[in-house]
């Protein structure tokens, strides 16, 4: 089974400075991919950023990017220069690629992080 | 091109009504999921459809059944609702089961 942490409820951040939400995760399969999303007060479920386990280098997506350990199965969001517009609830999510596992293709969510950005 | 498209956006129901929930997406992808949103607690996947004329139940399948009309449409239906029920219900689709799965609006229920 899968099993995705983020030990931070909320967090706070200045417009403009750099923020890190933190998710760890528990899985068996040795091949897989982190997935990011925002949900901002609108409701909906925003794609931001994707990891595969096998990618060396951690990924980016314009201000964000994924700073991935591997060893310590963590795959931490991080937001540089903040905008207003980044206040939301973020979920981590990870998705095993092993074919012919049960949990194959489907899709695990932590119970998110508030960030709310101050101006 | 209107991604995944959810109807309605919201509904109330009395105990023991039933209701349909409808999905569709003109993305022309394989898979579809449907999953429910709950206050601390993520989401979690109800029912999935890895390709069309298939379908698979989640972490919390319980109390509902889906059909896959077609490639498009995947519909989630509450026989007898209860109000354990009242979410968020959030349709989500994807090409193949590896890749990022995109998401509708979402539909808000409330059971009474």
């Amino acid at each position: 089974a899968q099993k995705i942490t983020q030990t931070q409820p909320g967090m706070f951040v200045q417009e403009k400075e750099a923020v890190t939400l933190d998710c760890t995760y528990d899985t068996s399969d040795q091949s897989y991919g982190l997935f990011w999303y925002k949900q901002p007060s609108s409701g909906e479920m925003i794609f931001l950023i994707y990891q595969g386990s096998y990618d060396e280098q951690n990924a980016t997506e314009g201000r964000y990017s994924l700073n991935f350990q591997k060893a310590r199965k963590s795959a931490n969001l991080v937001i540089s220069a903040s905008q207003l517009g980044d206040s939301a609830m973020y979920f981590c999510a990870m998705r095993p690629f092993s074919a012919g596992g049960t949990s194959y293709g489907k899709l695990t969510f932590g119970q998110g992080t508030i960030l709310t950005v101050h101006p | 091109n209107a991604g995944v498209t959810q109807t309605p956006k919201f509904q109330v129901l009395k105990t023991g009504q039933s209701m349909t929930l409808q999905c569709a997406q003109d993305m022309n992808h394989n898979s579809m999921y449907w999953y429910r949103q709950d206050p601390g607690m993520g989401l979690r996947l109800i029912y999935y459809s890895a390709s069309e004329g298939t379908t698979d139940k989640g972490e919390v399948p319980n109390g509902y059944n889906v059909s896959r009309l077609n490639k498009r449409e995947f519909s989630l239906r509450l026989e007898s609702a209860a109000p354990s029920q009242t979410s968020v219900y959030f349709c989500a689709s994807t090409r193949t089961q590896i890749e990022t799965q995109y998401f509708g609006p979402g539909t808000r229920l409330l059971v009474l």
